[in-house]
C-alpha cells in the first residue's frame, strides 16, 4: 500500500529546459511534504519541502508546487543543469504522528542532457 | 562536522549467515532511522528510535531483523538468518527535535548482498 507514489520513474531533460518532477499521495492526514535528491553511492540529501499550508515554495532554481485538492505536489527545476541528474525522492509526513517519520516515493530519475 | 557514518559501504554473503550494520548518528542528534531502498518500493522506514528508545518498529519486515541503539552515537542493524531477498541499500538517518522541521541527514548507506 504505497501511500507516496511517484509514477515516472524517469526523466530525461535538455540542459536550460524546466524539469517537472510529480508526485501524489492518498493519505489525507499528510501536513509537510519533503523533496530529496540522491546521487549514485551517496545518502539523500534534503532539497526543499512545503507546508500543507502553503502551495507554493521557492527556493532559487527549485519550486515545489502542493495541490491539496488533487493530493497531488510537483517539483519545478528551472533552469535544469547536468548536475541535477540524480534520484529525486518525494517524502510526507503525516500530522500527529511523532516527530521525524516519513513516508517516501520510490523516486525518479532525472538526466539532464547537456 | 561529519555527517552519518554507516559501515560497512559494502557488504555481500551467503545466505543464512548474520549481517550486521553500524551506523553513527550526528552527535547532538535525537532521533535515528533505519530505511531500506529497493527499485520496487523506494525508501522503506524499517524503524526509528528518539532518545535511543524505539518508537516505532512496524516497518521491521521479519523477526529476523532486529535494530538496537545501545547509546547515543550508536545503532545496528541486525539480519539473521539473511535471505537473497533481503538484497538492498539500507540507509541510516538522523535529526534532532530542536528544530522541528529540520529534514533528516543521511548516511551514505550499505549496499547488502546475500548470495
Amino acid at each position: 500500500d504505497q501511500q507516496v507514489k511517484q509514477n515516472s520513474p524517469s526523466l530525461s531533460v535538455q540542459e536550460g529546459r524546466i524539469s517537472i518532477l510529480n508526485c501524489d499521495y492518498t493519505n489525507s492526514m499528510f501536513d509537510y511534504f519533503l523533496w530529496y535528491k540522491k546521487y549514485p553511492a551517496e545518502g539523500p540529501t534534503f532539497l526543499i519541502s512545503i507546508s500543507s499550508i502553503k502551495d507554493k515554495n521557492e527556493d532559487g532554481r527549485f519550486t515545489v508546487f502542493l495541490n491539496k485538492s488533487a493530493k497531488h505536489l510537483s517539483l519545478h527545476i528551472v533552469p535544469s543543469q547536468p548536475g541535477d541528474s540524480a534520484v529525486y525522492f518525494c517524502a510526507a509526513r503525516e500530522q500527529g504522528t511523532s516527530y521525524g517519520k516519513l513516508t517516501f516515493g520510490q523516486g525518479t530519475i532525472l538526466t539532464v542532457h547537456p | 562536522d561529519a555527517g552519518v557514518i554507516q559501515s560497512p559501504r559494502h557488504e555481500v554473503t551467503e545466505m543464512g549467515q548474520e549481517v550486521t550494520l553500524r551506523c553513527k548518528p550526528i552527535s547532538g542528534h535525537d532521533y535515528l532511522f533505519w530505511y531500506r531502498q529497493t527499485m520496487m518500493r523506494g525508501l522503506e522506514l524499517l524503524i526509528y528510535f528518539n532518545n535511543n528508545v524505539p518508537i516505532d518498529d512496524s516497518g521491521m519486515p521479519e523477526d529476523r531483523f532486529s535494530a538496537k541503539m545501545p547509546n547515543a552515537s550508536f545503532s545496528t542493524l541486525k539480519i539473521q538468518p539473511s535471505e537473497p531477498r533481503d538484497s538492498a541499500v539500507y540507509f541510516c538517518a538522523s535529526s534532532s527535535q530542536d528544530s522541528r522541521h529540520q529534514p533528516q541527514h543521511f548516511g551514505d548507506g550499505t549496499r547488502l548482498s546475500i548470495l
